[in-house]
């Protein structure tokens, strides 16, 4: 089992441009979650996807959308990029109670 | 959402056990407490989790106060390899998969 796996593992890109990040969940999770981590913060919960449907979302701007696919993979669409969007993108996937991250996605914006 | 609070930091030395305090005076009778961990340059991953009573796993103990307005991460012997950021986290039973990181506890752990 290769676990959650996401791409690319970095990227920089500059302001007012636009990024879309990928996530694999572990096999035979049905449930994404996206969170975005700043340098020396604890991980920010972005939203989440069951079903191809966002079924929670946490205070993040319109900017921020996703995608999940019948296989359940993940996108994670970043548009018009501020420099305070540089953080560490991580995908998490769940079936129960516990979830398991992948490794991340650096994102630098300059 | 309710919060948690935790030091800034602790260190141990190895083969000690260590035991990382979290605060979580709103709980609510709902709130299920969750502890993660995220080792340097890696994803938060789970550690041990409980509602009321006291719990045992392979990594680690819980202890739950009986107000449940505290708790404790237990690790009976640190290694070197337990130096991470611990994450005590109040997750609702009924949205499961939400969890809300503070800002954690930098373990260090010194041979």
């Amino acid at each position: 089992d290769a676990g959650v796996t996401q791409s690319p593992t970095h990227l920089i890109k500059t302001r007012g441009q636009q990024v879309t990040l990928r996530c694999s969940p572990k096999s035979g999770h049905d449930t994404v979650s996206w969170y975005q981590q700043a340098l020396g913060q604890g991980p920010q919960f972005i939203f989440q996807y069951y079903e191809e449907e966002e079924r929670q979302r946490g205070n993040f701007p319109d900017r921020f959308s996703g995608h999940q696919f019948p296989n359940y993979s993940s996108e994670l669409n970043v548009n018009a990029l501020l420099l305070g969007d540089s953080a560490l993108y991580l995908c998490a996937s769940s079936q129960f109670y516990e979830q398991f991250f992948g490794p991340g996605t650096r994102l630098t914006v300059l | 959402d309710a919060k948690t609070t935790q030091p800034n930091s602790m260190e141990s030395n190895e083969e000690e056990p260590v035991h990382l305090p979290c605060n979580h005076s709103t709980i609510s009778g709902t709130d299920y407490i969750h502890w993660y961990r995220q080792l340097p340059s890696q994803g938060p991953e789970y550690v041990i989790h409980g509602l009321t009573s006291n719990v045992n796993n392979r990594m680690a103990s819980l202890a739950i106060a009986e107000d449940r307005k505290s708790s404790t991460l237990i690790l009976h012997r640190a290694t070197l390899r337990d130096a991470a950021v611990y994450y005590c986290i109040l997750r609702d039973a009924i949205n499961t998969d939400k969890l809300i990181f503070g800002t954690g506890t930098r373990l260090q752990v010194f041979p």
